[in-house]
């Protein structure tokens, strides 16, 4: 149970597009849909981004896109908003009921 | 509205234990399996422990295999955390998590979390 590799920062100007990208292994994100994507804000509790790779949820906007390619996952933030300045993890189902996080990407809108 | 309520932190002596509840309201809790989450000081999110709804499938992370244990109780709405022979990195916030379904590990709704500080 290694923890999944993201990049620790990532920054983009308002209206931008910035990508995380999440690797982890052939045991865990490149064998199954499950891959998801949580925001956080300092102090609060994570929010759920993205689930089953790409699907959003209710409520979440569109900017929002989430992809995957062989052991690597993606988060997409389009349009770029200030408010979108926060630690996004990446999380992942490794097989026999466990889990994985990445360490976490902090997004600074410049 | 879904919520999750988690107690049993606090202060705790390293090899000594701690049980951790979490009270859940705003959706049948026997529907879906439920995580814990703990995240250090300063430090990023670390899975600790799922199971699902009947509890036949658990899990643990290797860094707490062993010394943890999860369980729920769904007449009372709760899921448990009981943590043994607890060390000075097991200091964490720790969430209570609902996956959105039978494990697919999409964590819809969160706790607050319960602060559990190990320290002499």
């Amino acid at each position: 149970q290694s923890a999944l590799t993201q990049p620790a920062s990532v920054s983009g100007s308002p209206g931008q597009s910035i990508t995380i990208a999440c690797t982890g292994t052939s045991s865990d994100v490149g064998s199954y849909k499950f891959v998801s994507w949580y925001q956080q804000h300092p102090g609060k509790a994570p929010k759920l981004m993205i689930y089953e790779v790409s699907r959003r949820p209710s409520g979440i906007s569109n900017r929002f896109s989430g992809s995957k390619s062989g052991n690597t996952a993606s988060l997409t933030i389009s349009g770029l908003q200030t408010e979108d300045e926060a630690d996004y993890y990446c999380c992942a189902y490794a097989g026999k009921s466990t889990g994985v996080f990445g360490g976490g990407t902090k997004v600074t809108v410049l | 509205e879904m919520e999750l309520v988690e107690s049993g932190g606090g202060l705790v002596q390293p090899g000594r234990s701690l049980r951790l509840s979490c009270e859940a309201s705003g959706f049948k809790f026997n529907d879906y399996a439920m995580h814990w989450v703990r995240q250090g000081p300063g430090k990023g999110l670390e899975w600790v422990s799922g199971l699902n709804w009947n509890s036949a499938s658990v899990g643990y992370a290797d860094s707490v295999k062993g010394r943890f244990t999860i369980s729920r109780d769904n007449a009372k709405n709760s899921l448990y955390l009981h943590l043994s022979s607890l060390r000075v990195d097991d200091t964490a916030f720790y969430y209570c998590a609902k996956d959105m379904g039978a494990s697919g590990f999409g964590f819809d709704t969160w706790g607050r979390g319960t602060l559990v500080t190990v320290s002499s």
